[in-house]
């Protein structure tokens, strides 16, 4: 099944630091999409990167997208307490992986 | 953007006791909706996918006569758990999308998820 790994699987960071996600699929995809969840809520989506695209910049948030080594990364700048969650990466199928949980202290 | 409800947001029934999660589409016609579980700090596991007017297409290992679909209308799907047992115990959260399923598609839109805590 196409599922997506996301890498670290926990990340602990101080308000205003980056945070870099990074997320692995194992078949050919039209495209990514990143989603964020807080602790026991619903998913909300992040952002959408097609397969033709190679990077994508929404406010603080940088997707890339690598087909050839199938991988995305999502890197979140200046990050805020509010970013506390985890993060799902999934591939044009509905596979999701378990996550990065990110946690931003102040 | 779409917004997607899901009703109750919470239930703690007895084992035994059927169970019936709405998903609602707020703003658009929802063509096809989604099912996920998810156990705690697990991921989202697909249960089922519905396109409307055609009967529910289960993930392997999910027993449809267990867990009821009924993607009544475009604005509508409903989930029923029958029969059910602590086991059951889950986050259920629903998605929907404007357009049929292909891979080319875009964004899905979740719900806020339905906790269900069977005693």
């Amino acid at each position: 099944s196409q599922q997506g790994e996301e890498d670290p699987q926990a990340l602990s960071i101080q308000e205003g630091e980056n945070a870099t996600m990074n997320c692995s699929y194992k078949t050919s995809i039209n495209n990514l999409q990143w989603y964020r969840q807080n602790s026991g809520r619903g998913l909300v989506h992040l952002i959408l990167i097609r397969s033709n695209e190679r990077e994508k910049h929404s406010g603080r948030l940088r997707v890339t997208l690598d087909t050839s080594k199938k991988s995305s990364s999502l890197l979140i700048t200046a990050s805020r307490a509010a970013d506390t969650a985890s993060y799902f990466c999934v591939g044009s199928t509905l596979t999701f992986g378990k996550g990065t949980m990110l946690l931003v202290s102040p | 953007g779409a917004v997607v409800s899901q009703h109750p947001s919470w239930v703690i029934c007895k084992s035994g006791t059927s169970v019936k999660i709405e998903c609602r589409s707020l703003d658009f016609q929802a063509t096809t909706m989604f099912w996920y579980r998810q156990f705690p700090k697990q991921s989202l596991m697909l249960m089922a996918t519905s396109n409307e007017g055609s009967k529910a297409t289960y993930e392997q290992g999910v027993e449809k006569d267990k867990f009821l679909i009924n993607h009544a209308s475009l604005t509508l799907s409903t989930l029923t758990v029958t029969s059910a047992h602590p086991e059951d115990s889950s986050f259920y959260i629903c998605s929907a999308r404007d357009r049929p399923w292909s891979p080319e598609s875009g964004t899905q839109y979740f719900g806020p998820g339905t906790r269900l805590t069977v005693l």
